[in-house]
């Protein structure tokens, strides 16, 4: 069964440095999303991504975060200059047109310290 | 107006018992409502949603029930088993915001043997 993958499953990073988190969405999916759960709280929208361009985005996604397709099947999001708040398990999640159902991938825990 | 409310947040309930988790919305906007299931350290998983068109969907031991009128929806959990326990999150979305999904805060759901 297809799925979403993210890499790396874990990123430790200092405060202040760039971070790029990678997800393959499933291969015929065309809608891409960005969420984020902080340790034991629920889960937040930040981005969504269409025809290689951003759809929507939440007041959590600033400046400081961007996203890109940079070929066929790769989906990122960078980070730019760390901040100890933007420790979380960050989620990719793609679907179909005309369909609602989103799928997620396993996550990426991201620690700055 | 974007909350989705969930309650409550902890639930222990014996094997073979039914679980109930309850949420609201204030947003007449959303026409989705899915539920996912998290296991520590994964991503959330879709169990089943429902459109407002219908008032009740069932599959298998999972059974959502939706109260337009009262914008509520609750998921229920049919002869619990204790691989059933984990963290449910429900969530609303539409497509005026091109889906991006506004989550609960969770339930943690314990079955004890």
């Amino acid at each position: 069964e297809p799925e979403v993958t993210q890499t790396p499953s874990h990123q430790v990073t200092q405060m202040g440095q760039e971070v790029i988190l990678r997800c393959v969405p499933i291969s015929n999916h065309l809608y891409f999303y960005w969420y984020r759960q902080i340790l034991g709280q629920k889960v937040e929208f930040l981005v969504s991504f269409y025809n290689n361009e951003i759809s929507e985005k939440s007041e959590i996604f600033d400046d400081q975060f961007s996203v890109e397709r940079p070929d066929g099947s790769n989906f990122t999001l960078k980070i730019r200059s760390t901040k100890l708040e933007d420790s979380a398990m960050y989620f990719c999640a793609s679907r179909l047109p005309m369909n609602y159902e989103q799928y997620f991938g396993p996550g990426t825990r991201l620690t700055v310290t | 107006q974007q909350q989705v409310k969930q309650s409550p947040q902890s639930l222990i309930v014996q094997k073979g018992g039914i679980s109930i988790i309850n949420c609201a919305y204030e947003n007449t906007a959303f026409d989705y409502f899915p539920w996912y299931q998290q296991f520590p350290g994964k991503g959330p998983a879709l169990l089943i949603a429902i459109r407002p068109d219908v008032s009740e969907k069932k599959e298998g031991r999972f059974t959502i029930s939706f109260n337009k009128s009262a914008k509520q929806f609750s998921l229920h959990i049919m002869d619990s088993q204790p691989g059933d326990s984990a963290t449910y999150f429900c969530a609303a979305s539409s497509s005026g915001s091109n889906y991006q999904l506004i989550w609960g805060a969770g339930t943690k759901l314990i079955i004890k043997p």
